[in-house]
């Protein structure tokens, strides 16, 4: 079946540093790619998304590459700030019956940023 | 606009007693709904999603079960619940054959 798998955490960083975070999938067919973002005693919100091979998705500041060849969409911020203290998901939809999709999460890294 | 409504916002409840956590959402007809949930420390899994009313597939052995006894209604039921069963529930809704989802605000359960 579909999985992802994303770097574990906790990420600490200073402000204004460079963050990645690592993305890697496996999936049948042709899945979408997506970052969520989960802020602290909150639901989660959609920060980006790539629904084909070279797509880059882009949002307040973060990008992601939708890597066909390395199964990969890595998430990257060039300059973090406190307020992007968070827990971040990479998740991809694919298929699952004619009607419908699912959506399958990585397992999350928690990124705290420090002033 | 679509809005989607999850309550209640937090829950503790005894071991052994009953769970019903509800979803609903707002202008949009045929929704797909999901159930997720996030145990403590760990991600995000799908309990449970359904493409139509009294359409429900399950993705995990568990506890728990799911209904939709109405196109935009979502339930999240337990007759008992386990220590295990404590979690963040995340309900989310998506157009059919779409790839934008919205979740809800999430019901934060502690069984004790």
């Amino acid at each position: 079946g579909d999985s992802v798998t994303q770097m574990e955490g906790p990420v600490t960083l200073s402000e204004e540093a460079c963050l990645t975070i690592n993305c890697t999938y496996t999936a049948t067919g042709y899945p979408s790619l997506f970052w969520y973002v989960q802020y602290p005693g909150e639901g989660l919100q959609l920060l980006l998304k790539a629904t084909k091979a070279d797509d880059k998705g882009s949002n307040k500041g973060f990008e992601a590459t939708y890597r066909k060849e390395t199964t990969s969409f890595h998430l990257e911020k060039g300059s973090v700030q406190v307020s992007d203290s968070a827990v971040y998901f990479c998740a991809l939809s694919n298929m699952i019956k004619a009607a419908g999709n699912k959506l399958t999460f990585g397992g999350g890294t928690r990124v705290l940023v420090k002033p | 606009s679509q809005t989607i409504h999850q309550w209640p916002a937090t829950l503790v409840q005894p071991v052994g007693s009953p769970l019903s956590l509800e979803c609903t959402v707002e202008g949009t007809s045929n929704p797909n709904l999901y159930w997720y949930r996030q145990a403590a420390g760990r991600g995000l899994q799908l309990l449970f999603y359904s493409i139509g009313i009294d359409q429900i597939s399950s993705e995990v052995p568990q506890n728990l079960s799911a209904s939709r006894p109405q196109d935009r209604q979502f339930i999240l039921s337990s007759k008992k619940l386990l220590l295990s069963d404590s979690g963040f529930y995340l309900c989310a809704w998506s157009v059919r054959q779409g790839n934008s989802y919205t979740f809800g605000s999430g019901t934060r359960l502690t069984v004790v």
